[in-house]
């Protein structure tokens, strides 16, 4: 089966600029997760997708982080304005509704804020 | 969000020796998950224990899930150089990672 897909693979920024992340999950996996990972730490939840619903997005920086999953399938994740230390990869998952064979990952976008 | 420690953080081994890294939790776990990130690359699953005391084998991989599941170890056999990398433990429904330990196999 196809993997997740994320793109673009890299980003250069300048603070204050914004920047959008796209996901393509596995075809039939309801949630969708979008994970930071800073340098040298493990991946930090941002937000979990069930379908087109927020299940979680109690550590998304609301004030600048976006997310959006329309129809249930491919997801956005938008900084407005970056900052400095939002430099890190994004992560994208995917699973079933109950993910006994856990998250399948994406390649990841690493995001670059100058 | 739910918190994890693993420890080590680092741990360099030679070739051949063994390597067992640990995840430990204050609060009782539904379940624990255990992932590998190569250098450069992204999490790969490995694999989810549930029950009490578990214990599973993947080849030179052997994972533990304590009795009172508040902790879980992953021990690895005889390393070798494709076992380099950052292995992860995530808990909790929306599997929180933990600070992960990086392990370097010297040849």
């Amino acid at each position: 089966e196809a993997g997740v897909a994320q793109s673009p693979r890299y980003k250069i920024i300048e603070k204050r600029q914004s920047v959008a992340f796209w996901c393509n999950p596995i075809s039939g996996h309801a949630t969708l997760y979008w994970y930071q990972q800073i340098l040298g730490q493990g991946p930090k939840l941002l937000i979990q997708f069930q379908n087109n619903g927020v299940v979680d997005d109690s550590q998304l920086p609301k004030d600048r982080f976006s997310a959006e999953r329309l129809k249930g399938v491919d997801s956005t994740l938008k900084i407005q304005p970056a900052k400095l230390e939002d430099s890190a990869v994004y992560l994208c998952a995917s699973s079933t509704h109950a993910p006994v064979y856990g998250y399948t990952f994406g390649s990841g976008t690493r995001l670059t804020v100058v | 969000g739910q918190q994890v420690m693993q420890i080590p953080q680092y741990q360099h081994v030679q070739e051949g020796e063994d390597f067992t890294t640990y995840c430990n939790s204050s609060t009782t776990l539904s379940n624990i998950q255990w992932y590998k990130q190569r250098p450069g690359g992204h999490p790969v699953f490995l694999i989810q224990l549930v029950k009490s005391g578990e214990v599973k084998k993947q080849k030179r991989l052997t994972f533990q899930f304590g009795e009172a599941k508040k902790n879980s170890s992953l021990h690895i056999t005889a390393t070798q150089t494709t076992d380099v990398g950052t292995y992860f433990c995530a808990v909790g429904n929306q599997f929180y990672f933990g600070t992960g330990t990086s392990l370097t196999v010297i040849p």
